[in-house]
């Protein structure tokens, strides 16, 4: 029972480089969601998906590009990273995100530095 | 948009102390979620409170949801070093999108 899974766990890179963070759950949850955790902020809501194909933009979504052609992947791109998106970035997945809004399960984290 | 106010920002407690968090949000939530998380781990789900003025119990943890569904709290009866961790509550209002506090680190001195 692998759950939810992310990697790399710890990412180092410099600014201007593209990177892509891995989601990966294996429990068919139809909703999935990437966080990013900053002190101060809290959790703060990037982009998340109700279904493949389908994505939309949360608080904080600039900068940052997600896909989700197959149900259990959902990956996160920084397009040119920049040293204010360094931070610990959480997947997270929910069999529903609907009216009965159900738990959000959380990845391990990655944490990413941008030098 | 919705906004989910928690407070303390930070909480120290002797062990054996009681703790408290409060959430507020400035809307009306359909349900509210809490959630904890260990220094270095991920955020865990606790609980979900659904109906007004619902109030539920796990162990030392007290949950409660107001009565007009705009506000709860966390209650833990005499802490121990294993409560260590920041508390997030979350809630939903009108749209899909589950809105974070920015959550309430404990320490607890032993």
């Amino acid at each position: 029972d692998a759950g939810i899974t992310q990697s790399p766990r710890y990412k180092i890179t410099e600014t201007g480089r593209q990177v892509t963070l891995m989601c990966h759950q294996t429990w068919s949850h139809s909703y999935m969601f990437w966080y990013r955790q900053d002190l101060g902020h809290g959790l703060r809501l990037i982009y998340y998906s109700a279904a493949a194909d389908i994505t939309d933009k949360g608080e904080v979504p600039d900068g940052y590009v997600v896909s989700r052609s197959k149900t259990e992947n959902f990956p996160l791109t920084l397009e040119s990273a920049t040293r204010s998106q360094t931070s610990v970035y959480f997947c997270a997945s929910s069999p529903e995100g609907g009216v009965f809004q159900e738990t959000q399960y959380f990845g391990p984290g990655t944490r990413l530095l941008v030098l | 948009g919705q906004q989910v106010m928690q407070i303390p920002q930070y909480q120290h407690v002797q062990e054996g102390e009681d703790f408290t968090t409060y959430c507020n949000s400035s809307t009306t939530l359909s349900n509210i979620q809490w959630y904890k998380q260990r220094p270095g781990g991920h955020p865990v789900f606790l609980i979900q409170l659904v109906k007004s003025g619902e109030v539920k119990k796990q162990k030392r943890l007290t949950f409660q949801f107001g009565e007009a569904k705009k506000n709860s709290s966390l209650h833990i009866t005499a802490t121990q070093t294993t409560d260590v961790g920041t508390y997030f509550c979350a809630g939903r209002g009108g749209s899909e999108k589950l809105v974070f506090g920015k959550g309430t680190k404990l320490t607890v001195n032993p």
